[in-house]
């Protein structure tokens, strides 16, 4: 079974540039999620969707930050424009709904705004 | 608001000793905690979770304790072994809810 697939990998942009990242969350889980991952710290929930719906968006700073999640299964997650603050990895990850659900991650995307 | 934390960056141990790496939390609502271990360039992988009604979920040579009165929980790898060696973050959630991570422990076992 494939797993949560992330792409790009690697994005090095200048500042002010914008740039968006894609996910591919594992097939049939409904619950999708975008973390932020700074150096020597653990991810940070940016955004939760059950479905198309945005659940939980309260961490997602908003003057710059977009994410979308059409038809309920691939998603994006934007940023215009990029500040210098912004350089981390980027988590995409899935789970099915219910209780004690397990989130299953992709390999991120390593964002370098110079 | 730190509401999971790890105490201890790095950890240290002897191929084939055991490994305890801890995490505390101050969120009472947290109803099920998980850990997660993450190799370089990779993303985190669910290793082992345990529910709050429970004090004890073991997997193979994975151990998970929860000390509910402390708020405490730990990971016990018995034996740790090289392939081991990565940064292991806890979490804890509430159903239907986000996860909250700690900051993680890079493990390293040596040979």
């Amino acid at each position: 079974e494939a797993g949560v697939v992330q792409s790009p990998r690697y994005k090095i942009i200048e500042k002010k540039q914008p740039v968006a990242f894609w996910c591919n969350p594992i097939s049939g889980h409904n619950t999708l999620y975008w973390y932020r991952q700074n150096l020597g710290q653990g991810p940070e929930l940016l955004i939760r969707y059950e479905n198309e719906e945005a659940v939980d968006d309260s961490q997602l700073p908003k003057d710059r930050f977009s994410a979308e999640r059409l038809k309920g299964v691939d998603s994006t997650l934007k940023i215009q424009p990029a500040e210098l603050g912004d350089s981390a990895v980027y988590l995409c990850a899935s789970s099915l709904q219910g209780p004690h659900t397990v989130a299953f991650f992709g390999q991120g995307t390593r964002l370098t705004v110079v | 608001d730190q509401q999971v934390k790890q105490n201890s960056p790095s950890l240290s141990v002897q191929e084939g000793r055991i490994s305890i790496l801890n995490c505390d939390y101050t969120n009472s609502m947290f109803d099920y905690f998980l850990w997660y271990k993450k190799y370089p360039a990779e993303g985190p992988t669910f290793l082992i979770s345990i529910s709050s009604i429970k004090d004890k979920n073991e997997d193979g040579r994975f151990t998970v304790f929860l000390n509910k009165s402390a708020k405490h929980l730990s990971l016990h790898i018995v034996p740790s072994q090289p392939g081991d060696s990565a940064v292991y973050f806890c979490a804890g959630g509430t159903s239907g809810s986000r996860l909250t991570f700690g900051e993680g422990t890079q493990l390293t076992v040596n040979p």
